[in-house]
């Protein structure tokens, strides 16, 4: 999964609890993304980055949070935990984005039941 | 508004015949349309891609068809196995998006190759 490591890979929570989710690259690649995938809903960009400590919303974002103080860790956080986002969770990596690249790396997901 | 529509949901198709997934756009300022390749419990991965001044690419038993008139993308795997069974995303991405070339999912294809 291109040097990405996320963790947990699964995670059981309560409804209200915080949680917060990890991913780790060894790619030093600027870009890193959180989407969340549903059933029926494909892949939804929740956050992404475009390097440390800067950030930007995508099209999910409400009810997270995240966080990059180094290169190669992008954290997402759910400040209070709803049955709604129990998902299953990915982060990805992209090198470049001039116009002939923007291969998205992904890893192997995270996935979290929200009880 | 879904940016990316993709069909069909499910698709089940017999060993050696041809699995044909649909994605029709709106936004003409896309540039880089690619395809990812997802196994259960694994994360989504490059296929293959095309970019719109391109009518065709070929690699291997994957080509993508582009109608950029139509806005339109398709693709097509020839003699289809068993072991290209998962579930198949396209993707579009905006260059014009500020600091990130994010990129826009379908909702997902999955395909079962039977015997």
């Amino acid at each position: 999964d291109a040097g990405i490591t996320q963790s947990p890979r699964h995670k059981v929570t309560e409804t209200g609890t915080p949680v917060t989710l990890r991913c780790h690259q060894t790619e030093n690649h600027r870009y890193m993304y959180w989407y969340r995938q549903d059933p029926g809903h494909g892949l939804r960009l929740i956050h992404y980055s475009y390097g440390v400590k800067d950030t930007d919303k995508g099209e999910v974002s409400d009810g997270y949070s995240v966080s990059r103080s180094k290169t190669e860790d992008f954290l997402l956080t759910l400040e209070s935990a709803t049955s709604s986002q129990t998902s299953v969770y990915f982060c990805a990596i992209s090198e470049r984005t001039g116009r002939s690249k923007n291969i998205q790396y992904f890893g192997a997901g995270t996935r979290l039941s929200v009880l | 508004q879904q940016q990316v529509k993709q069909s069909p949901q499910s698709l089940i198709v017999q060993k050696g015949g041809i699995s044909i997934i649909n994605c029709a756009y709106e936004n003409t300022a896309f540039d880089y349309f690619p395809w990812y390749q997802q196994f259960p419990g694994k994360g989504p991965a490059l296929l293959i891609a095309i970019r719109p001044d391109v009518s065709e690419k070929k690699e291997g038993r994957f080509t993508i068809s582009f109608n950029k008139s139509a806005k339109q993308f398709s693709l097509h795997i020839m003699d289809s196995q068993p072991g290209d069974s998962a579930t198949y995303f396209c993707a579009a991405r905006n260059p014009h998006n500020t600091n990130a070339g994010k990129s826009t999912f379908g909702d997902g294809t999955t395909l079962t190759v039977k015997p």
